[in-house]
């Protein structure tokens, strides 16, 4: 299995419809990410949470929100999908424990399509 | 705010051409990050430079970093096909709690 599982692997919905895209890993980190990747854009942090009683906004978080349940699950939620949202999401942990670095390991994505 | 970024976007190297990709940051920082991503696939890391002049190599890639001028290389020696992919950089400050900001990526085409 995977070290971060993402949930759906591919999505396609309607404007104004709810999606949840789920995160969940099995390498104990504390630190997990959602970024957004759009051709020519690179990858922009959209929420990121340090421990589980822990939420922060990233550069583009209008229009998400983001739930950390566990520990090991950090699920991302668009309340109204817009076609603007068509994107490739990547979840992904750290743990800069260590040698201090905060090497991210990313989920294998979850493109998601809006009509 | 950190800004990371990179050029050239676009990559068209020979086969057996050396070629370096760039990669700037606005803040002071002495931590930087190489991932590569495959065409359809997911982002893995390939080297973490944690201090000035701080040199890593694996293969026909080797990354540099000079924290003075805020400014890393990714320098591809003698390409071959294989190494056609997209590579980010990116950077977070040295207090090490901030997320990491990525550059846009380098698109590299390596062709016959």
């Amino acid at each position: 299995d995977a070290d971060v599982t993402q949930t759906p692997r591919n999505r396609i919905t309607k404007t104004g419809k709810r999606i949840m895209l789920e995160c969940s890993q099995t390498k104990g980190h504390d630190r997990m990410y959602w970024y957004r990747q759009d051709p020519g854009l690179g990858l922009r942090l959209i929420y990121y949470s340090f421990d589980v009683k822990d939420i922060n906004k990233g550069e583009i978080s209008d229009g998400y929100s983001v739930s950390r349940q566990a520990q090991a699950k950090f699920s991302l939620s668009l309340e109204s999908a817009i076609p603007n949202q068509t994107a490739l999401y990547f979840c992904a942990t750290s743990d800069p424990t260590g040698y201090g670095a905060n090497v991210l390991t990313f989920g294998a994505g979850s493109r998601l399509t809006v009509l | 705010e950190l800004k990371v970024e990179q050029n050239p976007l676009f990559l068209s190297m020979q086969e057996g051409k050396n070629y370096t990709i760039y990669c700037n940051y606005s803040t002071t920082s002495d931590r930087l990050y190489w991932y590569r991503q495959d065409p359809g696939k997911s982002l893995e890391s390939l080297f973490v430079l944690l201090s000035n002049g701080a040199v890593k190599q694996e293969g026909r890639l080797m990354a540099s970093l000079d924290t003075k001028a805020r400014l890393s290389t990714l320098h591809i020696t003698a390409a071959v096909h294989d190494l056609s992919a997209t590579y980010f950089c990116a950077v977070d400050l040295s207090s090490g709690n901030t997320p990491l900001v990525f550059g846009k990526g380098t698109r590299l085409s390596v062709i016959a």
